[in-house]
Protein backbone atom coordinates (compact mmCIF):
# COMPACT_ATOMS: atom_id res chain seq x y z
CA UNK A 1 0.00 0.00 0.00
CA UNK A 2 0.97 3.36 -0.90
CA UNK A 3 2.10 6.09 2.30
CA UNK A 4 3.93 5.74 5.02
CA UNK A 5 3.67 3.15 7.74
CA UNK A 6 4.94 2.22 10.88
CA UNK A 7 5.99 -1.58 12.78
CA UNK A 8 5.46 -2.87 15.80
CA UNK A 9 1.80 -0.16 16.49
CA UNK A 10 2.84 -1.90 20.20
CA UNK A 11 5.58 -2.59 21.72
CA UNK A 12 6.66 -3.45 25.49
CA UNK A 13 10.33 -4.26 26.10
CA UNK A 14 12.42 -4.14 29.06
CA UNK A 15 14.38 -1.50 30.76
CA UNK A 16 18.12 -2.15 29.05
CA UNK A 17 16.93 -3.52 25.51
CA UNK A 18 17.89 -2.51 22.08
CA UNK A 19 14.76 -1.97 20.46
CA UNK A 20 13.75 -0.54 16.96
CA UNK A 21 11.30 1.14 15.60
CA UNK A 22 10.26 1.17 11.93
CA UNK A 23 9.52 3.89 9.48
CA UNK A 24 9.07 2.62 5.70
CA UNK A 25 7.17 5.51 3.04
CA UNK A 26 6.30 4.82 -0.71
CA UNK A 27 6.24 7.86 -1.88
CA UNK A 28 10.04 8.89 -2.11
CA UNK A 29 10.30 11.62 -0.03
CA UNK A 30 13.46 13.34 0.73
CA UNK A 31 12.66 14.29 4.15
CA UNK A 32 11.75 12.20 7.01
CA UNK A 33 11.38 13.24 10.80
CA UNK A 34 11.00 11.07 14.14
CA UNK A 35 8.45 12.74 16.77
CA UNK A 36 7.59 11.24 20.55
CA UNK A 37 4.59 12.58 22.06
CA UNK A 38 3.69 12.64 25.51
CA UNK A 39 0.65 14.45 27.34
CA UNK A 40 1.54 17.88 28.04
CA UNK A 41 4.52 18.48 25.38
CA UNK A 42 2.98 18.05 22.04
CA UNK A 43 5.28 16.40 19.29
CA UNK A 44 9.17 16.98 20.12
CA UNK A 45 11.18 16.18 16.96
CA UNK A 46 13.94 13.35 18.16
CA UNK A 47 16.31 13.02 14.55
CA UNK A 48 15.15 13.72 10.87
CA UNK A 49 16.81 13.17 7.30
CA UNK A 50 17.12 15.28 4.49
CA UNK A 51 18.22 12.33 2.25
CA UNK A 52 20.01 8.97 2.34
CA UNK A 53 23.14 8.81 4.72
CA UNK A 54 21.98 12.27 5.91
CA UNK A 55 20.76 12.84 9.37
CA UNK A 56 20.45 15.33 11.74
CA UNK A 57 19.35 15.64 15.52
CA UNK A 58 16.28 17.51 16.65
CA UNK A 59 14.95 18.70 20.05
CA UNK A 60 15.51 15.19 21.75
CA UNK A 61 17.81 13.28 20.63
CA UNK A 62 19.60 11.82 23.50
CA UNK A 63 19.32 7.68 24.19
CA UNK A 64 18.48 7.56 20.26
CA UNK A 65 20.14 6.41 17.20
CA UNK A 66 18.57 6.57 13.70
CA UNK A 67 19.95 5.71 10.05
CA UNK A 68 18.97 5.90 7.01
CA UNK A 69 20.71 3.67 3.92
CA UNK A 70 17.78 3.61 1.36
CA UNK A 71 15.37 6.70 1.10
CA UNK A 72 12.17 5.20 2.01
CA UNK A 73 13.11 4.01 5.34
CA UNK A 74 14.19 5.09 8.84
CA UNK A 75 14.52 3.32 11.47
CA UNK A 76 14.68 4.77 15.11
CA UNK A 77 16.44 2.41 17.28
CA UNK A 78 17.15 2.63 21.55
CA UNK A 79 20.08 1.41 22.52
CA UNK A 80 19.08 1.09 25.74
CA UNK A 81 15.60 1.62 26.65
CA UNK A 82 14.89 3.68 30.30
CA UNK A 83 11.15 3.81 31.63
CA UNK A 84 11.40 7.70 29.92
CA UNK A 85 10.92 7.00 26.68
CA UNK A 86 8.01 5.27 26.95
CA UNK A 87 5.95 7.66 25.09
CA UNK A 88 4.09 7.55 21.12
CA UNK A 89 6.39 7.48 18.44
CA UNK A 90 5.52 9.16 15.02
CA UNK A 91 7.03 9.26 11.29
CA UNK A 92 7.03 11.45 9.06
CA UNK A 93 7.74 12.41 5.32
CA UNK A 94 7.70 15.34 3.54
CA UNK A 95 8.76 15.60 -0.10
CA UNK A 96 11.00 18.64 0.37
CA UNK A 97 10.94 21.57 2.73
CA UNK A 98 9.92 25.42 2.77
CA UNK A 99 7.21 26.29 0.65
CA UNK A 100 4.20 24.16 -0.42
CA UNK A 101 5.99 20.86 1.55
CA UNK A 102 3.34 19.36 4.59
CA UNK A 103 4.77 16.54 6.56
CA UNK A 104 2.36 13.29 6.61
CA UNK A 105 2.38 10.95 9.58
CA UNK A 106 2.49 7.33 10.20
CA UNK A 107 0.07 5.48 12.78
CA UNK A 108 3.00 5.43 15.58
CA UNK A 109 3.92 3.78 17.48
CA UNK A 110 2.89 3.54 21.34
CA UNK A 111 6.30 1.97 23.22
CA UNK A 112 6.07 1.48 26.93
CA UNK A 113 9.34 0.73 28.74
CA UNK A 114 8.73 -1.44 31.83
CA UNK B 1 12.34 27.97 25.03
CA UNK B 2 10.39 25.87 22.18
CA UNK B 3 10.80 27.68 19.05
CA UNK B 4 6.51 26.98 18.00
CA UNK B 5 4.17 27.61 21.33
CA UNK B 6 0.61 27.01 21.96
CA UNK B 7 -2.23 27.84 24.93
CA UNK B 8 -2.24 24.00 26.06
CA UNK B 9 -6.25 24.57 26.57
CA UNK B 10 -8.92 23.75 26.52
CA UNK B 11 -10.77 26.03 24.77
CA UNK B 12 -14.28 25.26 25.21
CA UNK B 13 -17.10 26.75 22.46
CA UNK B 14 -20.73 26.27 21.68
CA UNK B 15 -21.89 24.67 18.39
CA UNK B 16 -21.66 26.77 15.56
CA UNK B 17 -19.58 29.65 17.37
CA UNK B 18 -16.24 30.58 15.85
CA UNK B 19 -12.96 28.77 17.40
CA UNK B 20 -9.97 30.73 17.18
CA UNK B 21 -6.60 28.88 17.79
CA UNK B 22 -3.27 30.56 18.43
CA UNK B 23 0.22 30.13 17.91
CA UNK B 24 3.44 32.05 18.13
CA UNK B 25 7.22 31.14 17.08
CA UNK B 26 9.78 32.49 17.72
CA UNK B 27 12.29 31.70 14.72
CA UNK B 28 12.13 34.78 12.38
CA UNK B 29 13.36 33.29 9.52
CA UNK B 30 10.93 30.74 10.09
CA UNK B 31 8.65 30.80 6.02
CA UNK B 32 5.96 28.33 6.22
CA UNK B 33 3.71 26.92 8.78
CA UNK B 34 1.16 24.44 8.81
CA UNK B 35 -1.99 23.70 11.45
CA UNK B 36 -2.74 19.63 11.92
CA UNK B 37 -5.32 18.00 13.78
CA UNK B 38 -5.56 14.90 15.98
CA UNK B 39 -8.13 13.06 17.38
CA UNK B 40 -7.01 10.67 20.75
CA UNK B 41 -5.24 8.00 19.72
CA UNK B 42 -4.94 8.52 16.26
CA UNK B 43 -2.00 10.56 13.75
CA UNK B 44 -1.85 14.29 13.28
CA UNK B 45 -3.80 14.71 9.89
CA UNK B 46 -2.52 18.13 7.97
CA UNK B 47 -5.62 21.33 7.68
CA UNK B 48 -4.07 23.97 6.41
CA UNK B 49 -0.58 25.25 5.44
CA UNK B 50 0.28 29.05 4.85
CA UNK B 51 3.20 31.17 3.76
CA UNK B 52 2.31 34.67 3.40
CA UNK B 53 1.50 37.16 5.39
CA UNK B 54 -2.42 37.48 5.69
CA UNK B 55 -5.25 34.83 5.62
CA UNK B 56 -6.04 31.82 3.89
CA UNK B 57 -9.61 30.29 3.61
CA UNK B 58 -9.94 26.79 3.03
CA UNK B 59 -13.92 26.01 3.66
CA UNK B 60 -14.45 26.48 7.24
CA UNK B 61 -11.26 27.01 8.32
CA UNK B 62 -9.12 30.65 7.96
CA UNK B 63 -5.32 30.66 8.47
CA UNK B 64 -3.60 33.90 9.76
CA UNK B 65 -0.08 34.86 9.14
CA UNK B 66 1.32 38.00 10.75
CA UNK B 67 5.27 37.25 10.25
CA UNK B 68 6.25 41.02 11.86
CA UNK B 69 4.44 39.47 14.91
CA UNK B 70 5.55 35.67 15.08
CA UNK B 71 1.98 35.08 15.13
CA UNK B 72 -0.10 31.89 13.32
CA UNK B 73 -3.75 31.37 13.75
CA UNK B 74 -6.81 29.35 12.30
CA UNK B 75 -10.24 30.30 12.80
CA UNK B 76 -12.86 27.75 12.66
CA UNK B 77 -16.42 28.76 11.96
CA UNK B 78 -19.89 26.96 12.44
CA UNK B 79 -17.69 24.75 14.88
CA UNK B 80 -18.98 21.18 15.18
CA UNK B 81 -18.48 18.49 17.88
CA UNK B 82 -16.66 16.56 15.15
CA UNK B 83 -14.21 19.28 15.33
CA UNK B 84 -13.74 18.78 19.13
CA UNK B 85 -9.98 17.41 19.14
CA UNK B 86 -6.19 18.66 19.39
CA UNK B 87 -4.65 21.64 17.01
CA UNK B 88 -0.95 21.14 16.09
CA UNK B 89 0.27 24.18 14.68
CA UNK B 90 4.28 23.36 13.10
CA UNK B 91 6.58 25.49 11.37
CA UNK B 92 9.84 25.00 9.67
CA UNK B 93 12.77 26.63 10.49
CA UNK B 94 14.88 29.29 8.98
CA UNK B 95 17.17 26.86 6.87
CA UNK B 96 13.91 25.03 6.27
CA UNK B 97 14.78 21.33 7.35
CA UNK B 98 13.20 21.15 11.00
CA UNK B 99 10.08 20.70 11.61
CA UNK B 100 8.82 21.59 15.04
CA UNK B 101 5.36 21.29 17.01
CA UNK B 102 3.90 23.34 19.26
CA UNK B 103 2.39 21.76 22.55
CA UNK B 104 -1.14 21.55 20.86
CA UNK B 105 -4.82 23.03 21.93
CA UNK B 106 -7.11 20.68 22.89
CA UNK B 107 -10.36 22.20 21.46
CA UNK B 108 -13.93 21.53 22.78
CA UNK B 109 -17.33 21.97 20.93
CA UNK B 110 -19.94 21.29 22.96
CA UNK B 111 -23.54 21.02 21.42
Amino acid sequence: DAGITQSPRYKITETGRQVTLMCHQTWSHSYMFWYRQDLGHGLRLIYYSAAADITDKGEVPDGYVVSRSKTENFPLTLESATRSQTSVYFCASSEATGTNTEAFFGQGTRLTVV
Amino acid sequence: QKEVEQNSGPLSVPEGAIASLNCTYSDRGSQSFFWYRQYSGKSPELIMSIYSNGDKEDGRFTAQLNKASQYVSLLIRDSQPSDSATYLCAGYNNAGNMLTFGGGTRLMVKP
